[in-house]
């Protein structure tokens, strides 16, 4: 069990242009959940799979951001035209649907967008 | 959604003091836990605590679900223990969690 996984750790980018987040699970979790966070606040809810189906999608998450989880397995974040407003930690956290129900979050991808 | 509200939302302390810290939720749930994260962003679960007490070293947590409230209880704190703790919960139905805005710990030496 390595952990939840994502990649990139930081991304610079310039308004305007497109980023993508992969984030990898544990691995026998079949449950995935995109968190963002910004300056002193709390995490707050994106979307979230059940296996490679999409359950649940927040109103944050504007029609220029687009998450997959094409196999059940890894996911990727995806956000269009870049705003400044995008600027945040992009959280990933697994769990399983079987067990004590533990969420187990990643390191996060940092974005910056200039 | 659920409401979550922790107190205090910020605490300063000196190494080897006792603190507690509250969380609050307005809906039941079966799940809740104690996040600690660190200063490169990486939430790190301290307790996974719907109901009951537990205990981790120095840590301890108490969940009272039908008063919905929960406590985090550090004692003797070490300048490690500074950072950001969340507290986090689940509804009976959704999957997502609900965080308050946590509470920012200061241990100094």
């Amino acid at each position: 069990d390595t952990g939840v996984s994502q990649d990139p750790r930081h991304k610079i980018t310039k308004r305007g242009q497109n980023v993508t987040f992969r984030c990898d699970p544990i691995s026998e979790h079949n449950r995935l959940y995109w968190y963002r966070q910004t300056l002193g606040q709390g995490p707050e809810f994106l979307t979230y799979f059940q296996n490679e189906a999409q359950l649940e999608k927040s109103r944050l998450l504007s029609d220029r951001f687009s998450a997959e989880r094409p196999k059940g397995s890894f996911s990727t974040l995806e956000i269009q035209r870049t705003e400044q407003g995008d600027s945040a930690m992009y959280l990933c956290a697994s769990s399983s649907i079987r067990g004590p129900g533990g969420y187990t979050f990643g390191s996060g991808t940092r974005l910056t967008v200039v | 959604g659920i409401q979550v509200e922790q107190s205090p939302p910020d605490l300063i302390l000196q190494e080897g003091a006792n603190s507690t810290l509250r969380c609050n939720f307005s809906d039941s749930v079966n799940n809740l836990q104690w996040f600690h994260q660190n200063p490169w962003g990486q939430l790190i679960n301290l307790f996974y605590i719907p109901s009951g007490t537990k205990q981790n070293g120095r840590l301890s947590a108490t969940t009272v679900a039908t008063e919905r409230y929960s406590l985090l209880y550090i004692s003797s704190s070490q300048t490690t223990d500074s950072g950001v703790y969340f507290c986090a919960v689940r509804g009976s139905t959704l999957g997502r969690l609900y965080f308050g805005r946590g509470t920012q710990l200061t241990v100094w030496p």
